[in-house]
């Protein structure tokens, strides 16, 4: 089955550092690839995702590299805010059919103001 | 539209009792899945179902059950708990199609005593 590691899981930044983080997945066939943030006592809220077709997407101070001859893939968040703050989870998947994304186990991003 | 909805919120359970956790997914939403969320863990896999059948279940022992009714609601059952049951259980659903993005309820904290 699908195996993914995540790198770091803790990061402290200053408020307008750049932050990243970095996951590496074994699955060959995974080919979707979701982000979450989970803020303290919240639910895991999809914030960008990127499909194994496109090497990079970016939403306002948001974005997300892959890689699939490395298998990795990366989210970098710039200008961090404090409201930053909170645990990011990768997720690989082969979408279609059955949609079962493993998860990281998480980076917990800490932006000091 | 609502959200996922996961009763209840909090339980404290004795060893070796047993408990149910309900999950109610988004309307249309055919696909719940389960995980279980321990500090420095992440998001374990616990099982999916989709239109009532376990379509997939992770590396867990068979004291966790789960099914589905016809409304797409879920149920998680775990019996003879354990003190490392304590954990944050989440569930999310899932439309149909090739890309969906799973949408997760706000948990439900159990703990074992």
């Amino acid at each position: 089955g699908e195996n993914v590691e995540q790198h770091p899981s803790t990061l402290s930044v200053q408020e307008g550092d750049s932050a990243v983080i970095k996951c590496t997945y074994s699955d060959s066939a995974s080919n979707y690839f979701p982000w979450y943030k989970q803020e303290l006592g919240k639910r895991p809220q999809l914030i960008i995702d990127i499909r194994s077709n496109v090497g990079e997407k970016k939403d306002q101070r948001i974005a997300v590299t892959l890689n699939k001859t490395a298998k990795h893939f990366s989210l970098h968040i710039t200008e961090t805010q404090p409201e930053d703050s909170a645990v990011y989870f990768c997720a690989a998947s082969e979408a279609g059919g059955s949609y079962i994304p493993t998860f990281g186990r998480g980076t917990s991003l800490i932006v000091h103001p | 539209k609502a959200g996922v909805t996961q009763t209840p919120r909090y339980l404290i359970k004795t060893r070796g009792q047993q408990v149910t956790l309900s999950c109610s997914p988004i309307s249309g939403h055919r696909s719940v899945s389960w995980y279980q969320q321990t500090p420095g863990q992440g998001l374990q896999f616990l099982f999916e179902y989709f239109s009532e059948t376990q379509r997939n279940k992770g590396n867990f022992p068979g004291r966790f059950s789960g099914r589905q009714f016809s409304n797409s609601r879920s149920e998680m059952n775990v019996s003879t708990l354990e003190l490392g049951d304590s954990a944050l259980y989440l569930c999310a659903s899932s439309g149909t199609g090739l890309i969906t993005e799973a949408f997760f309820g706000q948990g439900t904290r159990l703990t074992v005593v």
